[in-house]
């Protein structure tokens, strides 16, 4: 089962424009993850927010994280070709036990 | 430092045959997964284990998957008989169990055809 619902699951943006994902979770939770995935590859961890933080920025990404709403958004700013990925949120629970979503599909045009 | 390796990168099998996944996590890193990602979605775990223990295998299909981790270190995933429906990518990720949340480092993935 998937906890996290990404939106849009699919995305296309020209380079140099700023993509948001949003994320969706069901129960409460502890940390909630970013990571992508390029076409045939494994996932790539890209940033960590905890349940007790609202905001937290890593070169050109910035997540925010609204407990009450049980949500989350990944901006990726001035985007590149290179950002194409699929985008996914995990979020995680006690024990380490990680739930993943189904992800957001970037495509950012040269 | 060499990141979590799996083999084979790509397996064709014919239905009912048994297949075999290895993996090596990254060095030191105690916590092993085994993740099936269907096309288009999200991974969705098999097993955790913590050091040789599976500590969280209530996804595993046990009437055809198997996986052990006996020395604590590399892993394996077997199914037996494969059936059309287990075609997917199989992700192998470790992580270090030692900090208060739970970064994975992913390996490439297994992609699995069941003809």
């Amino acid at each position: 089962s998937q906890q996290g619902e990404e939106d849009p699951q699919a995305l296309s943006i020209q380079e140099g424009e700023n993509a948001t994902m949003n994320c969706s979770y069901k129960t409460s939770i502890n940390n909630l993850q970013w990571y992508r995935q390029n076409s045939g590859r494994g996932l790539v961890h890209l940033i960590l927010i905890r349940s007790n933080e609202r905001e937290k920025h890593s070169g050109r990404l910035r997540v925010t994280l609204d407990t009450s709403k049980k949500s989350s958004s990944l901006l990726i700013t001035a985007s590149r070709a290179a950002d194409t990925a699929s985008y996914f949120c995990a979020t995680g629970t006690g024990g380490f036990k990680t739930i993943f979503g189904a992800g957001t599909r970037l495509f950012v045009k040269a | 430092e060499a990141g979590v390796v799996q083999s084979p990168r790509y397996k064709i099998i014919e239905k009912k045959q048994p297949v075999a996944f290895w993996c090596n996590p990254i060095s030191g890193h105690n916590t092993l997964y085994w993740y099936r990602q269907n096309l288009g979605q999200g991974p969705e775990l098999l097993i955790r284990y913590e050091n040789e223990e599976a500590v969280d295998d209530s996804q595993l299909p046990k009437d055809r998957f198997s996986a052990e981790r006996l020395k604590g270190v590399d892993s394996t995933l077997k199914i037996q008989p494969a059936e059309l429906g287990d075609s997917a990518v199989y992700l192998c990720a470790s992580s270090f169990s030692g900090t208060n949340y739970n970064e994975q480092f992913f390996g490439p993935g297994t992609r699995l055809t069941v003809l």
